[in-house]
């Protein structure tokens, strides 16, 4: 049972567009949510997080926003470039399961020059 | 500051064969992973220690096995290599703050191919 659904599981954009990543989850006891993101032949690194006491949180040109009475979050590029072409996990975590991060299955970001 | 190294990056097995991947960490961390990543289906957690001398199954530990005998290492290993075994297996270290907040740091990867 996958508790973190993402999508889309591709996405292209042309340069200088928004990318937005969405994801749900069903277990109300997650509070931790973050994104990672992943380029070829590497591992996977985190980019921003949030936790469900505000509504959205943004680093630069990243932004995370959340509905908690839905139970979705979603990542926004703005001005997306041809270097943020990666794949992009979410995924959400609660101190009860011992910390382990329950995994969205990845969007695979491509940005056209 | 090495962070997470994973050796070795490449292998190729026969079905049959047993191997270790070696995962170090140079952060004190006191939580470790294994992860498997194929195409399409993200990352599956394979087994996790929570501190030196602790390990437990994750969602695939079926044909691995692994042991945290000092804190900065977490050995993974294949006793019997199966063709369903081919995948890149990443291993991540973590701490986690108040909050629940935290960050996992992931090595480079070691792909594995089962013949």
């Amino acid at each position: 049972q996958q508790q973190v659904k993402q999508s889309p599981q591709s996405l292209i954009v042309q340069k200088g567009g928004i990318s937005i990543i969405n994801c749900a989850y069903e277990n109300t006891a997650f509070d931790y949510f973050p994104w990672y993101q992943q380029f070829p032949g590497k591992g996977p690194a985190l980019l921003i997080a949030i936790r469900p006491d505000v509504s959205e949180k943004k680093e630069g040109r990243f932004t995370i926003s959340f509905n908690k009475s839905a139970k979705q979050f979603s990542l926004h590029i703005m001005d997306s470039q041809p270097g943020d072409s990666a794949t992009y996990f979410c995924a959400a975590s609660s101190a009860g399961n011992n910390r382990k991060l329950i995994w969205g299955l990845g969007t695979s970001l491509a940005v056209n020059p | 500051n090495a962070g997470v190294t994973q050796t070795p990056k490449f292998r190729v097995l026969k079905t049959g064969q047993s191997m270790t991947l070696l995962c170090a960490q140079d952060m004190n961390h006191e939580y470790m992973y294994w992860y498997r990543q194929d195409p399409g289906m993200g990352l599956r957690l394979i087994h996790y220690s929570v501190g030196e001398g602790t390990t437990a199954k994750g969602e695939v530990p079926d044909g691995y096995n692994v042991s945290r005998l000092k804190k900065q290492n977490f050995l993974l290993g294949l006793e019997s290599a199966a063709p369903s075994q081919t995948s890149v297996y990443f291993c991540a270290s973590s701490y986690w703050g108040q909050e629940n907040t935290g960050e996992l740091f992931f090595g480079e990867g070691s792909r594995l191919t089962v013949l």
